[in-house]
């Protein structure tokens, strides 16, 4: 399975944007790239996907390089409520592999 | 609707006692299930999947089982648990949209084994 690198832990500000990076250098042409969150005690939570180019949606951005060898989730004003685990997952055939994630917290 | 449901929420068992943990889904029919499981502090383990009734494949040899019995329900088991069973069990199904298949995950079910 294509691994991905993340940090272990950022730390932002309410109502400051946050760019949460992740690496895959071992990316294939097929596999998408995903993004889940998991607050505290809950399951986790689909954030976005895309493939090449960036994505937006109501919850955060995609921006991923063009070499698409790492991508940036960009939640673009960090609420309280946004401190949670976030994962970045390569796409595997009917699975998914989550690593250890960042653990986001957001200061007030 | 895609809305996934697990019970119970949470579970205190001891050690040697049989365990089952149900999930039942809504929405579009014949999905992937999903059975993953969380250590306190830890990532998420993929432990079973289902690509439609019947159809178990186990990703990780263990004292655990998994049967779907019906479309909709996904059910994991076990005959005696152990300690190292204690976790936070989540229930998943896949869902098409965008190009690529993303899973939807349900509420959870704690477990602690004594």
């Amino acid at each position: 399975d294509a691994k991905t690198t993340q940090p272990n832990s950022m730390e932002s500000n309410e109502e400051e944007p946050v760019h949460l990076p992740c690496n895959h250098s071992t990316i294939s042409g097929t596999d998408y790239i995903h993004w889940y969150r998991q607050l505290p005690s809950q399951g986790p939570e689909y954030v976005i996907h895309g493939l090449t180019s960036n994505v937006n949606n109501r919850m955060a951005s995609l921006a991923i390089a063009e070499d698409r060898k790492s991508s940036t989730l960009i939640l673009h004003r960090a609420t309280l409520r946004d401190a949670a685990v976030y994962y970045c997952i390569l796409s595997a055939p009917q699975k998914l592999v989550f690593g250890q994630g960042t653990r986001l917290t957001i200061n007030p | 609707s895609q809305t996934i449901h697990q019970w119970p929420a949470t579970l205190v068992q001891p050690v040697g006692s049989p365990l089952s943990l149900e999930c039942t889904v809504e929405g579009t029919s014949n999905p992937n299930l999903y059975w993953y499981r969380q250590a306190a502090g830890r990532g998420l383990q993929l432990l079973f999947y289902s690509v439609g009734i019947g159809q178990i494949s186990s990703e990780v040899p263990q004292n655990l089982s998994a049967s779907r019995p019906q479309d909709r329900q996904f059910i994991l088991s076990s005959k005696k648990l152990l300690l190292s069973d204690s976790g936070f069990y989540l229930c998943a199904r896949e869902f098409r949209g965008g190009g690529t298949d993303t899973q939807y995950f349900g509420p959870g079910t704690r477990l602690t084994v004594l």
